[in-house]
């Protein structure tokens, strides 16, 4: 297993416009998160999947923002009529539920331009 | 509201020197802190981590020390190598309750030879 693996790694897209990244993680890992990061700033968490089910949204996640993880595998972030301060690195992390582990493991990001 | 805060954006150290990193947190239900390393257009790494039933943690060069009742937590390199230039993020959560991780900003750390 290489790792957490991300698609696409870069994104350019028209304001207006929707799309949609991957995320592969990890394939033991039951736990797999969303963060987006902007300049300076460090990755701010937007939802979490345990297995299939979504547990946690953070406030940052509008209701353009969908995301899922069918199957418990593989996972997708959709976000609809795109907006300049959508600019941003999305990262996608997974980690194993266990009791006191709970490293998650970062893939590279899809950094995402709105023009 | 920033429960993690990492109040220096920048520190510059010399080769062979401890680089000392700082991060304090406001949620006192966070129970697990981790350390992660980030390099320019990477994903961060995991590096070390603590829970709050230690204070101390030490892997390496790496040590995190943490102060439960300062809600404060430090990150040690000894000694600092070229090589540890990066962007450093804390990171804290409150697993018990099963919340996700909550970042700093981060510290850019340069080591210079």
């Amino acid at each position: 297993d290489t790792g957490v693996s991300q698609n696409p790694r870069h994104k350019i897209t028209k304001r207006g416009q929707n799309v949609t990244f991957r995320c592969d993680p990890i394939s033991e890992h039951n736990r797999l998160y969303w963060y987006r990061q902007t300049l300076g700033q460090g990755p701010e968490f937007l939802t979490y999947f345990q297995n299939e089910a979504q547990l946690e949204k953070s406030r940052l996640l509008s209701d353009r923002f969908s995301a899922e993880r069918p199957k418990g595998s593989f996972s997708t972030l959709e976000i609809q009529r795109t907006e300049q301060g959508d600019s941003a690195m999305y990262l996608c992390a997974s980690s194993l539920g266990r009791m006191m582990n709970t490293e998650a493991f970062f893939g590279q990001g899809t950094r995402l331009t709105v023009v | 509201d920033q429960q993690v805060k990492q109040n220096s954006p920048s520190l510059s150290v010399q080769e062979g020197r401890i680089s000392i990193l700082n991060c304090d947190y406001t949620n006192s239900m966070f129970d697990y802190f981790l350390w992660y390393k980030k390099y320019p257009a990477e994903g961060p790494t995991f590096l070390i981590s603590i829970s709050s039933i230690k204070d101390k943690n030490e892997d390496g060069r790496f040590t995190v020390f943490l102060n439960k009742s300062a809600k404060h937590l430090s990150l040690h390199i000894v000694p600092s190598q070229p090589g540890d230039s990066a962007v450093y993020f804390c990171a804290a959560s409150a697993y018990q309750a099963g919340t996700a991780l909550i970042f700093g900003k981060g510290t850019t750390l340069s080591v210079s030879s």
